[in-house]
């Protein structure tokens, strides 16, 4: 398989937590990583797990891996109206030298 | 500070001319790739280099070519054999494989192509 699959947009409050998932096909894949991209702008790296992690915290981020179902989630805690953007899952298939694999994106909209 | 510059960020093309979109980086980085960004699409491959003088295809490379004379940079032009160019174009880098951080891709801005 070659897709990276996420929802299309996600919408919440100021204060709540955002939850963005991402399933990729790849049982090689060796590192996930997130992307945040604001309008008109290139993508900004955000975080990113190896394959043999369950979970990374890292400030209001916490991403979550599901080896076995092939599934890949972001939590924004305390989500805040700068956090509307679209964010990308992202893989990097096997040992060698690859090129990453991006998803379509998911929209996050945040209102106050 | 070390980034990755795309010049031009708007650029506008008649049908049937070529056009040079640039990319340079500073960060001594090894690999470099050109993505396609149009609306409910994500990103799509076109080139990307690991080394100089070398460059592959990615999956949309028709009608598109590129050149890799210098580490810093990795021009694309956008060829009349393009049949919708008209895109958001974006040009990375990174450190080369190896994965976690020398893995993780750093992005330019963008150039917004429109064909008129």
């Amino acid at each position: 398989g070659e897709d990276v699959e996420q929802s299309l947009f996600l919408s919440v409050r100021e204060g709540d937590s955002s939850v963005i998932n991402c399933t990729y096909t790849d049982s090689s894949s060796t590192y996930l990583y997130w992307y945040k991209q604001e309008p008109g702008a290139g993508l900004q790296l955000l975080t990113y797990i190896f394959s043999n992690m369950d979970m990374k915290q890292d400030q209001r981020l916490t991403v979550l891996l599901n080896k076995k179902d092939k599934h890949l989630s972001l939590r924004i805690a305390d989500t805040q109206t700068g956090d509307s953007a679209i964010y990308f899952c992202a893989e990097s298939r096997g040992s060698g030298y690859s090129t990453l694999t991006f998803g379509k994106g998911t929209m996050l909209l945040v209102s106050p | 500070d070390g980034g990755i510059t795309q010049s031009p960020k708007y650029l506008f093309r008649k049908e049937g001319q070529n056009v040079t979109l640039s990319c340079e980086q500073n960060l001594n980085h090894d690999a470099m790739y050109w993505y396609r960004q149009d609306p409910g699409q994500g990103l799509r491959l076109i080139y990307y280099s690991q080394i100089v003088n070398d460059f592959q295809k990615g999956d949309i490379a028709e009608g598109y070519s590129v050149s890799r004379e210098k580490k810093e940079s990795f021009p694309l032009t956008v060829t009349s054999a393009q049949k919708n160019p008209t895109a958001f174009y974006l040009c990375a880098s990174s450190k080369g494989g190896g994965g976690g951080l020398n893995y993780g891709y750093t992005f330019g801005s963008g150039t917004r192509l429109t064909v008129v």
